[in-house]
């Protein structure tokens, strides 16, 4: 079964640090895209970030970039979420998409995980 | 940044109805365009991709029109289960993807 399992999230005070996982499985990883997609209490989806298969292109929305740091280890079938300098506003559940075709970034999302709730607050 | 602007916000259908959503892109997406259906307290699952090509296990119900900056998802005959959060997406400039603001589908 192709499966995508968040964890890392929780309670962080403004300003500090949190790092997401995503653990993969049932599917070849290092041949598919990965992104992260948030979605604030009550409110639409944003995406966050994506990396490429071999993490050669990598994106950020504006609301995140150089503050947030994606990352992957295909060895571990693994996908990363570093997050600094934290705000009120980056409180969110936050999912862990793959790319719904091989080798390209330029995808839909077909698998999603049922995300880990990262709340801001001091 | 490419804005993605979905309406109605709120469509009120009967079950049994047809449906029809609207998605608009403030540039040129080219086919690159995917909807997701999100039901409460559910990850989203992708609908269509490509514009126009159902997901794997999707109903024919569903069906995508559409290209460039206009785009229409469509259920043909309304089932008790699709009443959820419709968003479109495009993936066609990267590094920055995109969301519409969703629209909700509910029963009339």
């Amino acid at each position: 079964e192709v499966q995508l399992v968040e964890s890392g999230g929780g309670l962080v005070q403004p300003g500090r640090s949190l790092r997401l996982s995503c653990a993969a499985s049932g599917f070849t990883f290092d041949d598919y895209a990965m992104h992260w997609v948030r979605q604030a209490p009550g409110k639409g989806l944003e995406w966050v970030s994506g990396i490429s298969w071999n993490s050669g292109s990598i994106g950020y929305a504006d609301s995140v970039k150089g503050r947030f740091t994606i990352s992957r280890d295909n060895a571990k079938n693994s996908l990363y979420l570093q997050m600094n300098s934290l705000r009120a506003e980056d409180t969110a559940l936050y999912y862990c998409a793959k790319g719904s075709e091989m080798a390209t970034i330029t995808t839909a999302f077909d698998i999603w995980g049922q995300g880990t709730m990262v709340t801001v607050s001091s | 940044e490419i804005v993605m602007t979905q309406s109605p916000a709120t469509l009120s259908v009967s079950p049994g109805e047809r449906a029809t959503l609207s998605c608009r892109a403030s540039q040129s997406v080219s086919s690159n365009l995917a909807w997701y259906q999100q039901k409460p307290g559910q990850a989203p699952r992708l609908l269509i991709y490509g514009a126009s090509t159902r997901a794997t296990g999707i109903p024919a119900r569903f069906s995508g029109s559409g290209s460039g900056t206009e785009f229409t998802l469509t259920i043909s005959s309304l089932q008790s289960e699709d009443f959820a959060v419709y968003y479109c997406q495009q993936y066609n400039n990267w590094p920055l993807y995109t969301f519409g603001q969703g629209t909700k589908l509910e029963i009339k």
